[in-house]
């Protein structure tokens, strides 16, 4: 399959943790990686190869996985963490990325 | 500062062709495997191509197989995609993305994109 699922929409208390989600076949298979998009902005890479954090992104962002699903947690969420958030990964063929269809984040 | 420049966005008629280009600065851009990455208005993230160091590999999301053709110039640190027999589905905001940490790779630089919109 190459398919990434996410949920639409989840929401968080301010200072609460919350995990996104992502379910695929070929997470069995390959990493993903997460991108945080704010509106009217480009996205930003957040995560990659799983659980690696780019320099500049708040250790407060964290990934994990397990079987078919990879998890982006945000640890005590903070106002401007509000956002779109995708993962992306490969296809099945390996050749192909592919992203998940989004998680919109509302910190409360 | 590392950056990505997309242009060459705008309005064209169904049918139609353009081309897109994105300028690389502050970085070996030869040393970067490339790709586009595509947002329709209010939609989420579809990748759309992908071209290796030396364009000796390259891929398309099959939205696009047959009508886009991704290139690139490491002499002029550019990046293109060109666009034939462009569909009202095509329209959207056009990235490039910069191709990094190894095999499994990530996109870790991404240009401000261009707004392409295909419309009669």
């Amino acid at each position: 399959s190459s398919e990434l699922t996410q949920d639409p929409a989840v929401s968080v208390a301010l200072g609460q943790t919350v995990r996104i989600t992502c379910q695929g076949d070929s997470l069995r298979t390959y990493y993903a990686s997460w991108y945080q998009q704010k509106p009217g902005q480009a996205p930003v890479l957040v995560i990659y190869g799983e659980t690696n954090r780019p320099s500049g992104i708040p250790d407060r962002f964290s990934g994990s996985s397990s079987g078919n699903t990879a998890s982006l947690t945000i640890t005590g969420a903070q106002a401007e963490d509000e956002a779109d958030y995708y993962c992306n990964s490969r296809d099945s063929s390996g050749n192909h990325r592919v992203f998940g269809g989004g998680t919109k984040l509302t910190v409360l | 500062e590392v950056q990505l420049v997309e242009s060459g966005g705008g309005l064209v008629q169904p049918g139609g062709s353009l081309r897109l280009s994105c300028a690389a600065s502050g970085f070996t851009f030869s040393s970067y495997r490339m790709n586009w990455v595509r947002q329709a208005p209010g939609k989420g993230l579809e990748w759309v191509s992908y071209i290796s160091r030396s364009s000796s590999t390259i891929y398309y999301a099959e939205s696009v197989k047959g009508r886009f053709t991704i290139s690139r110039d490491n002499a002029k640190n550019s990046l293109s995609l060109q666009m034939n027999s462009l569909r009202d589905a095509d329209t959207a905001v056009y990235y490039c993305a910069r191709d990094d940490y190894g095999d499994n790779g990530a996109f870790d630089i991404w240009g401000q994109g261009t707004m392409v919109t295909v419309s009669s």
